[in-house]
């Protein structure tokens, strides 16, 4: 166990709609990272937050947007669904945007979209 | 533009005997590289990393070897265990547009035959 949690674990939705994904990181870690693993991809770095503020972009769509509140959860949110948004998406946490940079993730969270 | 490849999606290897997984990087200013272990249903975990200053980093049965002048690391796993069977994720870190980015391989599946 990572420490790292995502909800909802899967999630079947329709194309055009719109769906929240959420993630609490480890207790006192301030950085949050999204990722998208689509089917025999490697992890695509999506976004990154610390403490609240956006520090790294990677390859997010511009419908895709994501925030991090202050107790420090983090949201991924993605609109205007189509079907190649079908992936896992995983959201890690770390201390801080160190050298080493050892990531924690979580579970991940299955879209399905149809 | 993939800039951390691992070129063989899947290894098998018998228990007892070496497993050797490779990855490729275009981008020298990389300055870590990490190892991440994937079991189905379950996020990443961080498995060793070892500094662009450094040539060689062990820990236990895993070592990691980096040879700068080639852009080149592989992971040794010697005995290989069945529970070793999973996929396993090359990353490399680099600071980029002032923060520190983690670019994943696609991943190499490996199995362990006993």
């Amino acid at each position: 166990d990572s420490g790292v949690t995502q909800t909802p674990k899967h999630l079947i939705t329709a194309t055009g709609q719109r769906v929240t994904l959420r993630c609490s990181p480890r207790s006192g870690d301030l950085s949050v990272y999204w990722y998208q693993q689509s089917l025999d991809q490697g992890l695509q770095f999506l976004i990154q937050y610390y403490n609240g503020e956006e520090r790294a972009k990677g390859n997010i769509l511009e419908r895709f947007s994501a925030q991090q509140f202050p107790d420090l959860h983090s949201e991924l949110n993605l609109s205007s669904l189509e079907l190649g948004d079908s992936a896992l998406y995983f959201c890690a946490s770390s201390l801080r945007t160190s050298v080493g940079n050892e990531q924690f993730f979580g579970p991940g969270t299955r879209l399905t979209v149809l | 533009d993939q800039q951390v490849k691992q070129n063989s999606p899947s290894l098998s290897v018998q228990e007892g005997r070496i497993s050797i997984l490779n990855c490729d990087y275009t981008n020298s200013m990389f300055d870590y590289f990490l190892w991440y272990k994937k079991y189905p249903a379950e996020g990443p975990t961080f498995l060793i990393s070892i500094s662009s200053i450094k040539d060689k980093n062990e820990d236990g049965r895993f070592t990691v070897f980096l040879n700068k002048s080639a852009k080149h690391l592989s992971l040794h796993i010697v005995p290989s265990q069945p529970g070793d069977s999973a996929v396993y994720f090359c990353a490399a870190s680099a600071r980029i547009q002032g923060a520190q980015k983690l670019v994943f391989g696609q991943g190499t599946r490996l199995t362990i035959n006993p």
